[in-house]
């Protein structure tokens, strides 16, 4: 069975651009989570998205924003990079089974210039 | 607000010596705590979990933990260290405001974990 998948794996954009970040869940998983990984501020919670609603959102400026597809897959966007957004940006899915168990894909690294 | 406290943001031992990585949590509610693991240039891979059951909770590679209400620990450890259990470890719980059984998790910063020969 595939696990989460993100892509791209690495990026590389300027300041002022904007960036779109993608995660394919596990098969059969409805809920998926973004987690940002910043050296130094530790794992910090985005996003959480569950049949295709927004459930929750972290303590992240507007400019980070997403969606989930009909077939649970999810985009994170980020709009006017600044350089602090450089970062690990995880992905993770749960399935419908008790627990909160989350399983993480292998993130993306994107560096601001 | 819900938080969890990873004491020692580095931690070394010796090839076979007991490992033990801290982790406190404050919570008002029975808390979901886990620990992950996070290998260089990888994602975070679940060693185990705690879900109200077993106060003595056993993972993957060996490792475990227990869960303590009364100091509001959670504390890893492996009997016998070795070098390909050197990694970071995070300690993280379950937002109570969903119960537990979902949500997002609220992080530790993280102890990295040097396993010398």
């Amino acid at each position: 069975e595939a696990g989460v998948t993100q892509s791209p794996t690495h990026l590389i954009k300027t300041r002022g651009q904007q960036v779109t970040l993608r995660c394919s869940p596990i098969s059969g998983h409805t809920s998926v989570y973004w987690y940002q990984q910043a050296l130094g501020l530790g794992l910090q919670f985005l996003l959480w998205y569950d049949e295709g609603e927004e459930r929750n959102r972290g303590n992240f400026p507007p400019r980070f924003s997403g969606r989930q597809f009909p077939n649970y897959s999810s985009e994170l966007n980020v709009n006017a990079l600044e350089l602090e957004d450089s970062a690990l940006y995880l992905c993770a899915s749960r399935g419908l089974g008790g627990g909160n168990i989350q399983y993480f894909g292998a993130g993306t690294r994107l560096s601001v210039l | 607000a819900q938080s969890v406290t990873q004491l020692g943001s580095h931690v070394s031992v010796s090839e076979g010596a007991l490992v033990l990585l801290r982790c406190n949590y404050s919570s008002s509610v029975p808390p979901y705590l886990f620990w992950y693991v996070q290998y260089p240039n990888q994602g975070l891979q679940l060693l185990l979990k705690y879900t109200s059951a077993a106060t003595l909770v056993k993972g993957i590679n060996g490792f475990e933990a227990e869960f303590k209400k009364s100091e509001t620990s959670f504390h890893l450890t492996k009997p016998s260290a070795h070098m390909s259990d050197a990694a970071e470890y995070f300690c993280a719980v379950s937002d109570p405001i969903y119960g537990g059984s979902q949500g997002n998790l609220i992080f530790g910063k993280g102890t990295k974990l040097s396993v010398k020969p």
